[in-house]
């Protein structure tokens, strides 16, 4: 069973403007780390922003918040304000508490496109 | 400081070929993880490396492929014999402590034909 589910192959979204990339998870532990990486075309992997899944609130680093819903086990990353930069492949990812190596198990992306 | 450097950036090999790919971790980062990205699917965990011992090699595909990391520090990632499916992009990652964040290198764009 897909544990990280992005269902956005691709998304588009003009500049200025918020966008939200969805992303679901399966997991029957109580304690686990969400995570989102973007990749721009260069090719490195960037961290951008971190939700555990005992925090009370929603994570936020500057113009990226992640929408964590833990009822529904959805943990969507929110773009504020788009900037042309931004235009990338986004992943989401978990990490499950039992998992004592801290390996990281990722969705299947989206491409993320802004345009002018 | 030095991110996580890998070499090469893009390797083309016939099938059957060898390829080692090299994965440079920040300097005193304990942990280090191949990954692998097959065309449009979700990054795979490959392995994990604490220092020089191999923690979790749950998701190596088969016995062709061997990783090392001799003396704890950089690592490499060895294809022999490669097949066309070993396409894709290999990531290095590497955390100073096992459960932080990971920093993840360029990748290796690796083409089989």
């Amino acid at each position: 069973a897909q544990k990280i589910t992005q269902t956005q192959p691709g998304m588009f979204v003009q500049e200025k403007e918020a966008v939200t990339l969805d992303c679901t998870y399966d997991t029957s532990d109580q304690s686990y780390g969400l995570f989102w990486y973007k990749q721009p075309s260069s090719g490195e992997m960037i961290f951008l922003i971190y939700q555990g899944s005992y925090d009370e609130q929603n994570a936020t680093e500057g113009r990226y918040s992640l929408n964590f819903q833990k009822a529904r086990k959805s943990a969507n990353l929110v773009i504020s304000a788009s900037q042309l930069g931004d235009s990338a492949m986004y992943f989401c990812a978990m990490r499950e508490a039992f998992n004592q190596g801290g390996k990281l198990i990722f969705g299947q992306g989206t491409e993320l496109s802004v345009k002018p | 400081e030095a991110g996580v450097t890998q070499f090469p950036s893009h390797s083309v090999i016939e099938k059957g070929q060898t390829v080692t790919l090299r994965c440079d971790p920040i300097s005193g980062h304990d942990n280090l993880y191949w990954y692998r990205r097959v065309m449009g699917k979700e990054i795979k965990f490959l392995l994990h490396f604490v220092k020089e011992s191999k923690q979790d090699e749950s998701g190596m595909p088969n016995n062709r492929f061997l990783a090392e990391r001799t003396g704890g520090t950089y690592s490499t990632l060895k294809v022999q014999p490669a097949e066309l499916e070993d396409s894709g992009v290999y990531f290095c990652a590497s955390s100073q402590q096992t459960g932080e964040k990971l920093f993840f290198g360029s990748g290796t764009q690796l083409s089989v034909l």
